[in-house]
């Protein structure tokens, strides 16, 4: 089954709202990450949030990681039109080379 | 500077015909090299992936295989496709475990 899932699946909000994300994951792992996709496009890679940080901050992202709970969250601040894509959370199980994606938030940023 | 090439964008091929998918990686040495696949409006699913030359994974049981000719060369191969294999693919490399991603643009595949 898949290591990570991001809720809400869709979200649409206005221009200068902020928007959160959350993703949910399932064993222990080194680090979390989190990419951006635009529509028929490969991913990009947002922020890296290691299993022994809180928070980190990027701009106008911020990520939280509370490992007791296996959970993170990516929140966009003052979010843009440009902002519209689907984000997902990456996890990597301990012990394996392996980087394993969640389901995806589609966000839609309203001008 | 390092860049990933995945061709082709788009492929269109009938049900029983072979598939060859190219990526290459340029401007790095010995990267971590995947596949995955992604149906419409989902997720990502990790195909295979390699952190070496004859040193490759397979993460799900399928109609697929995947080979390491070069360090940086991944090719993702099948010998009958099916209509089931229809999806997006994305190639994408790592300097080493636990760092970041970089993709490929992806190869929409349709399968009729």
């Amino acid at each position: 089954s898949q290591q990570g899932e991001e809720d809400p699946q869709a979200l649409s909000i206005q221009e200068g709202e902020n928007a959160t994300m959350n993703c949910s994951y399932k064993t222990s792992i080194n680090n979390l990450q989190w990419y951006r996709q635009n529509s028929g496009r490969g991913l990009v890679h947002l922020i890296l949030i290691r299993s022994n940080e809180r928070e980190k901050h990027s701009g106008r992202l911020r990520v939280t990681l509370d490992t007791s709970k296996k959970s993170s969250s990516l929140l966009i601040t003052a979010s843009r039109a440009a902002d519209t894509a689907s984000y997902f959370c990456a996890t990597d199980a301990r012990g394996t080379d392996k980087l394993i994606f969640g389901t995806g938030t589609r966000l839609q940023v309203f001008p | 500077s390092q860049t990933i090439h995945q061709w082709p964008a788009t492929l269109v091929q009938p049900v029983g015909s072979p598939l060859s998918l190219e990526c290459t990686v340029e401007g790095t040495s010995n990267p971590n090299l995947y596949w995955y696949r992604q149906a419409a409006g989902r997720g990502l699913q990790l195909l295979f992936y390699s952190i070496g030359i004859d040193q490759i994974s397979s993460e799900v049981p399928q109609n697929l295989s995947a080979s390491r000719p070069q360090d940086r060369q991944f090719i993702l191969s099948s010998k009958k496709l099916l209509l089931s294999d229809s999806g997006f693919y994305l190639c994408a490399w790592s300097q080493h475990n636990n760092s970041p991603l970089h993709f490929g643009n992806g190869t929409r595949l349709t399968v009729t």
